[in-house]
């Protein structure tokens, strides 16, 4: 019962690097998300996905690109990462968008 | 000022005690209440949800919402080593996961 896997768990980019962070799910769930948590903010919505093929902008897009192709997978990709991206990251899952949220256990990025 | 407020000062009690967490809100059209709990190191799980004004208990768990006041409240009862954690309240004004709005956390520290 794997749930929510990220990948990768730790990383660190120079400013200007581009990455992806992985997630998948293994649930059959249609609604996927990503978040990020920083000190004294919570935890704010980056993009959410309500199916395969279909993804929106959340409360803090900018800098993040998502595509969704498998209802399994949902990658997370920094074009040009800024140290203002160093967040622990969150991917969420569930089903249909009014569900119970399910988390990965994070992907923590330091931009230099 | 934010949506949700929620003072994220340490919390530290002894074990068996009751710990009592709160949060306020600003936006009158929040209908869904959430609490979750973050294990150090690990994501968000949900603990509590309500809809609308009014209790809710669970096990140990009180979750009480107060829409004339915009206050909602976490109450752990008998309180464990293993309640260690921290809580964030979550709320939306409809049931969609990409408006949910989150608490900063309060980190609570149970004292064996």
């Amino acid at each position: 019962n794997a749930g929510v896997t990220q990948t990768p768990k730790f990383q660190v980019l120079k400013t200007g690097q581009s990455m992806t962070l992985q997630c998948a799910q293994d649930m059959n769930h249609e609604y996927m998300s990503w978040y990020r948590q920083d000190p004294g903010m919570g935890l704010r919505l980056i993009h959410y996905s309500v199916g395969a093929g279909i993804t929106d902008q959340g409360e803090v897009p900018n800098g993040y690109n998502v595509s969704r192709s498998t209802t399994e997978d949902f990658p997370l990709r920094l074009l040009s990462a800024a140290p203002s991206q160093t967040s622990v990251y969150f991917c969420a899952s569930s089903l249909g968008s009014t569900g119970e949220l399910f988390f990965g256990e994070g992907s923590r990025l330091t931009v230099l | 000022q934010k949506e949700v407020e929620q003072d994220p000062g340490p919390l530290s009690v002894p074990e068996g005690a009751i710990v009592s967490l709160n949060c306020t809100y600003s936006n009158s059209a929040f209908q869904y209440f959430m609490w979750y709990r973050q294990y150090s190191r690990k994501g968000p799980e949900l603990l509590m949800y309500t809809y609308s004004s009014g209790n809710k208990e669970d096990g140990r768990f009180t979750a009480q919402v107060d829409k004339s006041s915009k206050y909602i409240s976490l109450f752990i009862r008998d309180s464990q080593p293993s309640d260690s954690a921290t809580y964030l309240c979550a709320m939306s004004a409809t049931a969609g996961n990409n408006r949910l709005a989150f608490g900063k956390g309060n980190q609570v520290v149970v004292i064996p």
